[in-house]
């Protein structure tokens, strides 16, 4: 079946860059999604790629996907302590209809002053 | 346009008890996932609803849980019976229903199952 796997931990130095990495198995996805979730709150979208692109840029966050080597990253630029929360890679082989997302297990960013 | 809306936000249970979830979905969306999230691990899927219909309940054990999505009213994650290692937050999201869909999840902010 899908799988999604990611690191549990990562702490990094306030301003520096974060990077995040996921892996999946699903050679059919569609959509790699990144979402966080703060304390004691639900999941938000932080941002999405669709599989035939290799980038996405919003603002400090940077998305590659290497779909050749089934690997996603998340890169923060200029981490800030805002940024401390967990964040979840997931994947969907939809295209054009919702279908069950499978989420990553999650890895928690923490920021060291 | 309200968000998801779960609730309880915290129920607290007795072992054998029966614990009832209930999530209204952002308005328009008519699909419904339920999630389980237990202590320290990622989200785990549980059901996938369309409106009186379950789609997919792969994820679901298959005693004692059930879902549903009547055509009036929000859907309901119904845990009878409930044991110890139900402890979890629930966490149920919906997305719209117009195609294409990029399938981003809308998710509520969570139902805390404590049972004792």
């Amino acid at each position: 079946g899908e799988d999604v796997e990611q690191s549990l931990f990562l702490s990094v130095r306030e301003g520096d860059s974060s990077v995040i990495n996921c892996t999946y198995t699903d050679s059919s996805s569609t959509y790699l999604y990144w979402y966080k979730q703060e304390p004691g709150a639900g999941l938000q979208l932080l941002t999405y790629i669709f599989s035939n692109m290799d980038m996405k840029q919003d603002q400090r966050l940077t998305v590659l996907l290497n779909k050749k080597d089934k690997h996603l990253s998340l890169r923060i630029a200029d981490t800030q302590t805002g940024d401390s929360a967990i964040y979840f890679c997931a994947e969907s082989s939809a295209y054009s209809s919702a279908s069950k997302i499978i989420f990553g297990s999650g890895t928690r960013l923490s920021i060291r002053p | 346009n309200a968000g998801v809306m779960q609730n309880p936000r915290h129920l607290v249970r007795r072992r054998g008890q029966e614990a009832r979830l209930r999530c209204s979905p952002m308005k328009g969306h008519s699909h419904v996932y339920w999630y389980r999230q237990l202590p320290e691990e990622g989200l785990k899927f549980m059901v996938y609803l369309q409106k009186e219909n379950i789609i997919d309940e792969s994820g679901m054990p298959k005693e004692r849980f059930s879902a549903e999505f009547p055509k009036e009213g929000p859907s309901i994650l119904r845990i009878q019976q409930v044991v110890r290692g139900d402890s979890a937050a629930y966490f149920c999201a919906s997305s719209p229903t117009q195609e294409p869909n990029t399938g981003e999840l809308f998710f509520g902010e969570g139902s805390r199952l404590t049972v004792l």
